[in-house]
């Protein structure tokens, strides 16, 4: 199947700080990723869509000034958490769709396990 | 009610066992449906996927499909302590996807 890289795929910060995600299609071009945020034994919970060369949508109650996506080429996707406090603490993961044919398959990157001291 | 149901488990299994996984759901406008694995601290993988209803092999792997009663199952043969992880079901309607749970899944050596 197609291949979803994520990085990195473990990283720890410092509170106040901002940590930087990346999301990459290796053998394919997409034009929509998915990011989305897990937290232990519960299921995906969707944070946003990120358009290549548009602005982000992102779910209810997901703060785009505290989580900035930038989707500026057909195969990279990147998450920024600005200014990170222990609570954002968490299990991140994107995903992606080939965009042809249209088979509504969708791949996931590894993971970024984000801890926050 | 959500829009995907999916017993979390955990099932426990004999190795060797075969493994019985389901979701319902309740949009009869799904198109796609996948079941996704999941090892502890990695991302999910994409294990099955099928568009219709009816059945769908491979390897080990059976997915069925019944669109008219809204369930989708996972059947796993011959299960492997490799096997142990959570299983996501997902559907999809364009680009909203939808995902269930996950069913935590220990096989037994």
């Amino acid at each position: 199947g197609a291949v979803v890289s994520q990085h990195p795929s473990w990283v720890i910060c410092k509170s106040g700080t901002s940590v930087k995600i990346e999301c990459r299609s290796l053998d394919f071009q997409a034009t929509t990723m998915f990011w989305y945020r897990q937290f232990p034994k519960q299921s995906l919970m969707l944070m946003a869509t990120s358009n290549e060369g548009s602005k982000a949508t992102y779910e209810q109650g997901v703060e785009k000034d505290k989580f900035l996506i930038n989707h500026a080429s057909l195969t990279l996707s990147t998450l920024t958490v600005t200014s990170a406090h222990p609570e954002d603490s968490s299990f991140y993961i994107c995903s992606a769709r080939p965009p042809v044919p249209n088979t509504g398959e969708l791949f996931f990157g590894e993971g970024s396990r984000l801890t926050v001291l | 009610q959500k829009e995907v149901e999916q017993d979390p488990g955990p099932l426990s299994v004999p190795e060797g066992a075969i493994v019985s996984l389901n979701c319902t759901y309740s949009n009869s406008a799904f198109q796609y449906f996948m079941w996704y694995r999941q090892y502890s601290r990695k991302g999910p993988e994409l294990l099955m996927y099928t568009y219709s209803s009816g059945n769908k092999e491979d390897g080990r792997f059976t997915a069925q499909v019944d669109k008219s009663s809204k369930y989708i199952s996972l059947f796993i043969r011959d299960s492997q302590p490799s096997d142990s992880a959570t299983y996501l079901c997902a559907m999809s309607q364009g680009n909203q996807f939808y995902f269930g749970t996950g069913t935590s899944l220990t096989v037994i050596p």
